[in-house]
């Protein structure tokens, strides 16, 4: 069964730009949720999508934003970027939704905002 | 949601058993018990889940006391290829529950 695949792996952006970044999730998976890795803040939650539905937001501002599609995939968009955004985006697909359960997360896509 | 707190790093060598304990005081009766693996510029992987007592797979074990409050994770015969972070995390599986990620345990695996 292939993974989570994220695309692209690696993204430079200019402050005040758009993002969009993509996630396929595990094939059967109806969860898909998103986190931001930054070395000074760690691992924190944007957000969970379950069958299209946003069903748990994390605490960042309204410039993030996802959406999921009927099969499942996808996307996170970033607008009016910021040089703190910068950062290793990472999705994770489980079956179910609920924290908890196990999640399996893809590679990441490494945005630099310059 | 329970907050978690584990040692920042540990030291081991190769064929040792490491073990990492987290403390959660405030564990709720529903809380799981879940630890994952992380190595650079990864996404993190999933080891072990428990409620209670002791669980055991194929990569690591994790022993939970009976009041809950901590729960040891125990790596057997470590090799290089197991340093990585590992992170604890605890919660519920219900809907609306979101995974919220500690600062995590740096393991450096020496030869």
């Amino acid at each position: 069964k292939a993974g989570v695949t994220q695309t692209p792996r690696y993204l430079i952006k200019t402050r005040g730009q758009q993002v969009t970044l993509s996630c396929s999730p595990i094939s059967g998976h109806r969860s898909v949720s998103w986190y931001q890795q930054t070395p000074g803040q760690g691992l924190q939650f944007l957000f969970e999508y379950f069958s299209e539905t946003q069903r748990n937001k994390g605490n960042f501002p309204g410039r993030f934003s996802g959406r999921q599609f009927s099969n499942s995939r996808s996307e996170m968009n970033v607008s009016t970027l910021e040089l703190g955004d910068s950062a290793l985006y990472l999705c994770a697909s489980s079956f179910g939704t609920g924290g908890i359960n196990e999640q399996y997360f893809g590679p990441g896509t490494r945005l630099t905002v310059t | 949601l329970a907050k978690t707190t584990q040692p920042i790093s540990m030291d081991s060598y190769e064929g040792q058993e490491v073990n990492i304990t987290c403390s959660h005081n405030n564990i709720a009766t529903n809380d799981y018990i879940t630890w994952y693996q992380q190595f650079p510029s990864q996404g993190p992987r999933f080891i072990i889940q428990g409620y209670k007592t002791k669980v055991t797979n194929e990569v690591a074990s994790l022993f939970i006391p009976a009041d809950r409050k901590s729960s040891t994770l125990s790596l057997p015969r470590v090799s290089l290829s197991d340093t990585a972070v590992y992170y604890c995390l605890v919660g519920g599986k219900a809907a609306g529950n979101k995974l919220t990620f500690g600062g995590g345990t740096r393991v450096l695996v020496k030869p």
